[in-house]
């Protein structure tokens, strides 16, 4: 199993440029996550999905958006990028009875985006 | 506000020297408390979880504890492959009621040969 993966590793995009960060799962995990990581700063949840076709927000979703229409795939959309959105973002999954019990999350490698 | 604190922020020790990293959080009605790794340039990978004060689990050189307001991580004679960036969360109940995790900024461990 190849677990989650992210692509692309690393990209660099001019203000006010869109880019799609793509995530895949081969665990049928039906949660899916995804956070930005900032030097010095814990991890903040962007958006997160319960099962195809059921997205939501999470701490940080401005400028960004999601879909899922699949239980293997939860990319995420930058539109408009800004320099505020220079981060690492990180896919998970996990496999949950209920939102109210976390189970443990696996994340991918990352994506290092950089917006000048 | 739910907090979730971690120190030190980095931590310097000599292979064989043991240490503990602290996770302290200030929030209402803990679910569960969680212990990850993570590698440079590599995604959070899982460690532990501890849902209840007085819980202990361990795996190789490393044993988690907890009490009502912090988490330890007992780090026994560590060997350089265990440096890397240890990272806690605390899942907690939202405004909206469903649960979510408070992810501490992560301790940044370095073992010296």
């Amino acid at each position: 199993n190849a677990g989650v993966t992210q692509t692309p590793k690393f990209r660099i995009l001019k203000i006010g440029q869109s880019m799609t960060l793509q995530c895949t799962q081969d665990m049928n995990h039906n949660y899916m996550y995804w956070y930005r990581q900032d030097p010095g700063m814990g991890l903040k949840l962007i958006y997160y999905s319960v099962g195809a076709g059921i997205t939501d927000k999470g701490e940080v979703p401005n400028g960004y958006n999601v879909s899922r229409s699949t239980t293997e795939d939860f990319p995420l959309r930058l539109e408009l990028a800004a320099p505020s959105q220079t981060s690492v973002y990180f896919c998970a999954s996990s496999y949950s009875v209920s939102f109210q019990v976390q189970e443990t999350q696996y994340f991918g490698p990352g994506t290092r985006l950089l917006v000048l | 506000e739910d907090q979730v604190t971690q120190s030190p922020e980095a931590l310097r020790l000599q292979e064989g020297e043991s240490s503990s990293l602290n996770c302290s959080y200030t929030v209402s009605g803990l679910r569960g408390l969680f212990w990850y790794r993570q590698d440079p340039g590599k995604g959070p990978e899982f460690l532990f979880t501890l849902y209840s004060a007085g819980e202990e689990k361990e795996k190789e050189r490393l044993k988690a504890t907890l009490t009502k307001k912090e988490s330890f991580l007992h780090i026994t004679a560590p060997k350089p492959e265990d440096s890397a960036t240890y990272l806690c969360a605390v899942q907690v109940r939202g405004m909206d009621s469903n649960y979510q995790l408070i992810w501490g900024a992560g301790t940044k461990l370095i073992i010296k040969p």
